[in-house]
């Protein structure tokens, strides 16, 4: 167990509707990292929020979205869903000290299925 | 732009042998960081081994190490003594200097016992 929380485990819905996804980090951590992983296929970074503030963007898509709340949960909302959307979504924190992000620990992920 | 290659999607090894897993990458920072990662049929991420572009030493992790050579920009993951537990996803990623990460596309190792 890392640590980080996800919810909810799966989701399904239907093309053109709107979800969240849901974060919890690590006790003590500030970082949040929000990642895709579609079907056999390595990660796509999507975003990074430290301490509330977005802090690096990755290939995320207009219609999704990111905030962190400032008891530091975090919350990916994916809107007008295509198909294609279909993935594991990851949640991963750090401590972040620095520049850099040390090391990242991930929760076990939301799997959204589009129909 | 950054871009992390793993050109073996699949590899299989015997239990207690060794193998290399390979990742290439192309940047133009001086300053990263790279890691593997591996994820089990369960598809928890989990980290094997971190390194620090500007450290020469390769690092290690018990059964795992790493062959690191900036200038061929090359980062491969030697797993020593495998073991079943070993069979897994592994993924090669790079964490550039504005906090971006990329990942490989992945290699799937198959310990046999």
């Amino acid at each position: 167990d890392s640590g980080v929380t996800q919810t909810p485990k799966h989701l399904i819905t239907a093309t053109g509707q709107r979800v969240t996804l849901r974060c919890s980090p690590r006790s003590g951590d500030l970082s949040v990292y929000w990642y895709q992983q579609s079907l056999d296929q390595g990660l796509q970074f999507l975003i990074h929020y430290y301490n509330g503030e977005e802090r690096a963007k990755g290939n995320i898509l207009e219609r999704f979205s990111a905030q962190q709340f400032p008891d530091l949960h975090s919350e990916l909302n994916l809107s007008s869903l295509e198909l294609g959307d279909s993935a594991l979504y990851f949640c991963a924190s750090s401590v972040h000290s620095g520049e850099w992000s040390n090391e990242q620990f991930f929760g076990p992920g939301t799997r959204l299925t589009v129909l | 732009a950054q871009t992390v290659t793993q050109s073996q999607p699949e590899m299989s090894v015997q239990e207690a042998e060794t193998v290399t897993l390979s990742c290439t990458y192309d940047t133009s920072e001086n300053n990263y960081y790279l890691f593997w990662y591996k994820q089990p049929p369960s598809r928890q991420m989990i980290l094997v081994i971190r390194q620090e572009a500007y450290k020469q030493q390769n690092a290690t992790e018990n059964r795992f190490s790493v062959n690191f050579q900036k200038a061929a920009k090359s980062f491969s993951l030697k797993i020593s003594d495998s073991q079943l537990g070993d069979t897994a996803m592994y993924f090669c990623a790079f964490e550039s200097n504005f906090n971006k990460f990329y990942f490989g596309s992945g290699t799937k190792l198959n310990v046999k016992p």
